[in-house]
């Protein structure tokens, strides 16, 4: 168990919805990082929060976006649904940055949301 | 454009056998380089990671060799075992931690009895 918890495990929806998948991360962990895999993408980075604010940005459509409130849980936010969005959403949590012997930069993975557009 | 370029995309060994996965990157800022271990319905975990300061590190039965001159890393898993199948992905990144992680697409071992 990586302490990070992803909501919901399973959705499906129809094209043109919007779902919301949830994400609280490891206990102390202050960034939280957002994947999408798909069978021929693999892992694509999509955004990070740190501490409430984003931090980094990837591969994210304008149709996605996120926020990281102030207890630190995020919330992904995915709108006029396609069949291509249909994919696996990571959530991962990391510790603030150090000593790299300390694991630091270790990303911790949730067990994913699996998204099915129909 | 992929940064990070990873073969083979599947591989089956048997029992006892060495697996070797190759990546390949473009980026000679990347300076970590880490390998995640996905187990199927489970997130991604870490396996093991590198710096390119030395050219071998070991833990246990894995074993990640970097070759910076070549702009290629690899992982070695020595006596490999059925409970080692797994999807292994390896990634690179800037700055030496997991901002911006580039992932590889992952490559799928199997390991027969």
């Amino acid at each position: 168990d990586s302490g990070v918890t992803q909501t919901p495990k399973h959705l499906i929806t129809a094209t043109g919805q919007r779902v919301t998948l949830r994400c609280s991360p490891r206990s102390g962990d202050l960034s939280v990082y957002w994947y999408q895999q798909s069978l021929d993408q693999g892992l694509q980075f999509l955004i990070q929060y740190y501490n409430g604010e984003e931090r980094a940005k990837g591969n994210i459509l304008e149709r996605f976006s996120a926020q990281q409130f102030p207890d630190l849980h995020s919330e992904l936010n995915l709108s006029s649904l396609e069949l291509g969005d249909s994919a696996l959403y990571f959530c991962a949590s990391s510790a603030p940055w150090g000593d790299f012997e300390g694991h630091t930069g270790e990303l911790f993975f949730g067990e994913g949301s699996r998204l099915t557009v129909l | 454009q992929q940064q990070v370029k990873q073969s083979p995309q599947s591989l089956i060994v048997q029992k006892g056998g060495i697996s070797i996965i190759n990546c390949a990157y473009e980026n000679t800022a990347f300076d970590y380089f880490p390998w995640y271990q996905q187990f199927p319905g489970k997130g991604p975990a870490l396996l093991i990671a590198i710096r390119p300061d030395v050219s071998e590190k070991k833990e246990g039965r894995f074993t990640i060799s970097f070759n910076k001159s070549a702009k290629q890393f690899s992982l070695h898993i020595m006596d490999s075992q059925p409970g080692d199948s797994a999807t292994y992905f390896c990634a690179a990144s800037i700055e030496g931690g997991s901002e911006k992680l580039v992932f590889g697409k992952g490559m799928k071992l199997t390991v027969n009895p």
